[in-house]
């Protein structure tokens, strides 16, 4: 089956830093296209970050030069650095798989809320 | 990157269709057929309905359909049922390796 699991959410103060994990299972994340997407809440969905199969990553400008998204082959597993976070990232933070770029976004983790809050 | 624009509600008795919109730009939806749509029930993870405007994955009832127009995608869904009573929420390609999503609009099975 396949299957992503987020983890590493929680309640850090404004300015600080956490790293969510995303780890798969049923599939390589290496040879697909891995999506951060997060929700504010009582809000839309918002897509946070891209890390392609070939390596290149890609962050919407609301993240750009705060987060990374990275990616370790041998975990089967992708990554989110937040640094400089403020109460705007407050949100449920989900991963999902994109086969072929095509914004077919299937499947998504059950997701990992972060709350910025002093 | 702006969102998507879809009503904030839409609503249909059981058995009736619901059609709901999501409109872009000539730089999103206007420029790509890589439109997809995704249900969510509360406090659940999203689900993939529609991918590419038109195509629905296994799994999918064919009551579900997507199509679109210059800058304007839609999602029907016929027959409505009491399971479908949700969140569904468009996407888009928005060019140079961005997404962009839509606001969100609920269903409401009357």
């Amino acid at each position: 089956e396949v299957q992503l699991v987020e983890s590493g959410g929680g309640l850090v103060q404004p300015g600080g830093s956490l790293r969510l994990s995303c780890a798969a299972s049923g599939f390589t994340v290496s040879s697909d296209f891995i999506n951060w997407v997060r929700q504010a809440p009582g809000k839309g969905l918002e897509w946070v970050s891209v890390f392609y199969s070939g390596g290149s990553t890609y962050y919407a400008d609301s993240v750009k030069g705060r987060f990374t998204i990275s990616r370790d082959d041998s975990r089967n597993t992708l990554y989110l650095q937040m640094n400089s976070l403020r109460a705007e990232d407050t949100a449920v933070y989900y991963c999902a798989r994109d086969r072929g770029n095509r914004g077919r976004f299937d499947p998504w983790g059950q997701g990992t809320l972060v709350t910025v809050s002093s | 990157q702006s969102a998507l624009t879809q009503p904030p509600s839409a609503s249909g008795s059981p058995g009736q269709s619901v059609t709901i919109s999501c409109t872009g730009t000539s730089g999103d939806i206007g420029a790509y057929d890589y439109v997809s749509w995704y249900q969510q029930h509360p406090g659940k993870a999203p689900k993939l309905m529609i991918y590419e405007v038109t195509k629905r994955p296994s799994g999918v009832p064919d009551r579900f359909s997507g199509s679109k127009s210059g800058n304007t995608a839609s999602l029907t869904v016929s027959g409505l049922q009491a399971e479908d009573e949700a969140d569904y929420s468009c996407s888009s390609y928005a060019g140079s390796s961005n997404w962009v999503f839509g606001t969100g609009t609920k269903v409401t099975v009357l």
